[in-house]
């Protein structure tokens, strides 16, 4: 069964770095790219960034709102993908979430659970 | 970017209603298109890929419609269970973008 788990969310002061994991199950993790969405409270879902495999060499795309301040990195021998959030804002507080990308077949097929950042002092 | 515009923001119905929502690109997406439907506190989970295609599991009486820049979504026969609110989402070429939402509840 493919399982997707987002963890590493908590609440951190504007100006501060976080580490979001998402772990994969179920399928062999570096044949997929892998993308992060987020939503803050209340609000529509938004493209974070992803990041594709390593026939591609790892290589990332960003959405305007975080380039320069998140990265996304894969380690394929443990599953994982990270989000690394620097430089946070309040407007980057909400949930997020990791998701298979692959565009050529299925792309956000499964999405993880999500886990809760709170930006605030 | 491809700016995606969702109606109606939000639609009251009787179960066994049809309900349809429609998802507009500023641009011609071919059939890259997604409906997600997400209940609180949840994931978004797909129901139609490719614009027309029903995801393994998703009830038959969701349905999609469309290519290009016209969209449409339909759930034949409300169901209680279908209280979520639905987005469209175009996977053309990033930025990967959603449409506003549309909250669906029971009258």
């Amino acid at each position: 069964e493919v399982q997707l788990v987002d963890s590493g969310g908590g609440l951190v002061q504007p100006g501060r770095s976080l580490r979001l994991s998402c772990t994969g199950s179920g399928f062999t993790f570096g044949d997929y790219p892998m993308s992060w969405f987020r939503q803050a409270p209340g609000k529509g879902l938004e493209w974070v960034g992803f990041i594709r495999t390593k026939t591609y060499r790892g290589t990332t795309e960003y959405a305007a709102s975080v380039k320069g301040r998140f990265s996304i990195s894969r380690d394929d021998s443990k599953s994982i993908a990270y989000l690394q959030m620097n430089s946070l804002k309040t407007d980057d507080t909400g949930f997020y979430y990791c998701s298979r990308a692959d565009t050529t077949t299925l792309p956000f097929d499964y999405w993880g659970q999500g886990t809760l950042v709170t930006v605030s002092s | 970017d491809i700016q995606m515009t969702q109606s109606p923001s939000s639609l009251s119905a009787f179960v066994g209603d049809r309900v349809t929502i429609t998802c507009q690109a500023s641009q011609d997406i071919s059939n890259f298109l997604h409906w997600y439907q997400q209940k609180p506190g949840k994931a978004p989970k797909l129901l139609i890929y490719n614009a027309n295609n029903l995801q393994t599991g998703a009830p038959s009486r969701f349905s999609g419609r469309g290519s290009g820049t016209d969209f449409t979504f339909t759930i034949s026969g409300l169901q209680p269970e279908d209280i979520a609110t639905y987005y469209c989402q175009q996977y053309d070429y990033p930025p990967w973008t959603f449409g506003q939402g549309t909250r669906v509840e029971i009258k």
